[in-house]
C-alpha cells in the first residue's frame, strides 16, 4: 500500500525566514496531495492541496510543488510568522479527490521564533 | 456555523471494555470519515461513510466498527479495548465523497 515519508520531523526558523517541508510517496497511482496544519488541541486543517496534473500551486505565503517522476512533493512557507508554529502533515490519496482515505506522513513540528 | 463536533472530548477506559465515540458533521455534509492519531504520528484512516453506506475501510481489526445515521451523524465503536487503542480519534466531514475534509477536534481515548 501507499507509504508517505515526511522530513524533517522538527524545523525551527526565525520569523521572516522561509520553511520547507518535503514528502515522498510510494504509490505511483496517487494523484491528490493535501497539506494540513494541526495546532495544539485542534484537529488538522487543510491549508493547500495539489493534484497530479499540476506541478505547482501557490496561495499567498504558501506554495506546494509536485514532482511526479521522483514521487515527491514539498510545502514552502515564506515570510514565516509566529502563528505559523504548528505541526504540518502531508498526505496522499489515489482516489483522485475522494478524500475519505488519506495516507498521512508523520508530521513536521514547525517552530517560528520571533 | 458549527464545525464538526465530537463527543466525548476525553475518556478513560480499561482493557477489555468497549467505547462509542460520536460525531456530528457540518450541516449539509453527507460524508464522514474516522481517523486514529497516535501521539507523535499522522492520522491513520479507519472508515469513510457516505449517505449511510461504508465507502472505505482502513487496516484496522474487526473490533472497530462504525455507522452513519439518517441525519449523517456517525458513531465509531471499538470493542475489547487494548492499551494500543489509546489515541486521538478524529472525525472529518465533507460535502460529498469528494471535497475538502473538515476535521473535528477529536476524542482522546486513554486505555488503562
Amino acid at each position: 500500500g501507499e507509504n508517505v515519508e515526511q522530513h524533517p520531523s522538527t524545523l525551527s526558523v526565525q520569523e521572516g525566514d522561509s520553511a520547507v517541508i518535503k514528502c515522498t510517496y510510494s504509490d505511483s497511482a496517487s494523484n491528490y496531495f493535501p497539506w494540513y496544519k494541526q495546532e495544539l488541541g485542534k484537529g488538522p486543517q487543510l491549508i493547500i492541496d495539489i493534484r497530479s496534473n499540476v506541478g505547482e500551486k501557490k496561495d499567498q505565503r504558501i506554495a506546494v510543488t509536485l514532482n511526479k517522476t521522483a514521487k515527491h512533493f514539498s510545502l514552502h512557507i515564506t515570510e514565516t510568522q509566529p502563528e505559523d508554529s504548528a505541526v504540518y502533515f502531508c498526505a496522499a490519496s489515489r482516489d483522485g479527490g475522494s478524500q475519505g482515505n488519506l495516507i498521512f506522513g508523520k508530521g513536521t513540528k514547525l517552530s517560528v521564533k520571533p | 456555523d458549527a464545525g464538526v463536533t465530537q463527543s466525548p472530548t476525553h475518556l478513560i477506559k480499561t482493557r477489555g471494555q468497549h467505547v462509542t465515540l460520536r460525531c456530528s458533521p457540518i450541516s449539509g455534509h453527507k460524508s464522514v470519515s474516522w481517523y486514529q492519531q497516535v501521539l507523535g504520528q499522522g492520522p491513520q484512516f479507519i472508515f469513510q461513510y457516505y449517505e449511510k453506506e461504508e465507502r472505505g475501510r482502513g487496516n484496522f481489526p474487526d473490533r472497530f466498527s462504525a455507522r452513519q445515521f439518517p441525519n449523517y451523524s456517525s458513531e465509531l465503536n471499538v470493542n475489547a479495548l487494548l492499551l494500543g487503542d489509546s489515541a486521538l480519534y478524529l472525525c472529518a466531514s465533507s460535502l460529498g465523497v469528494t471535497g475538502e475534509l473538515f476535521f473535528g477536534e477529536g476524542s482522546r481515548l486513554t486505555v488503562l
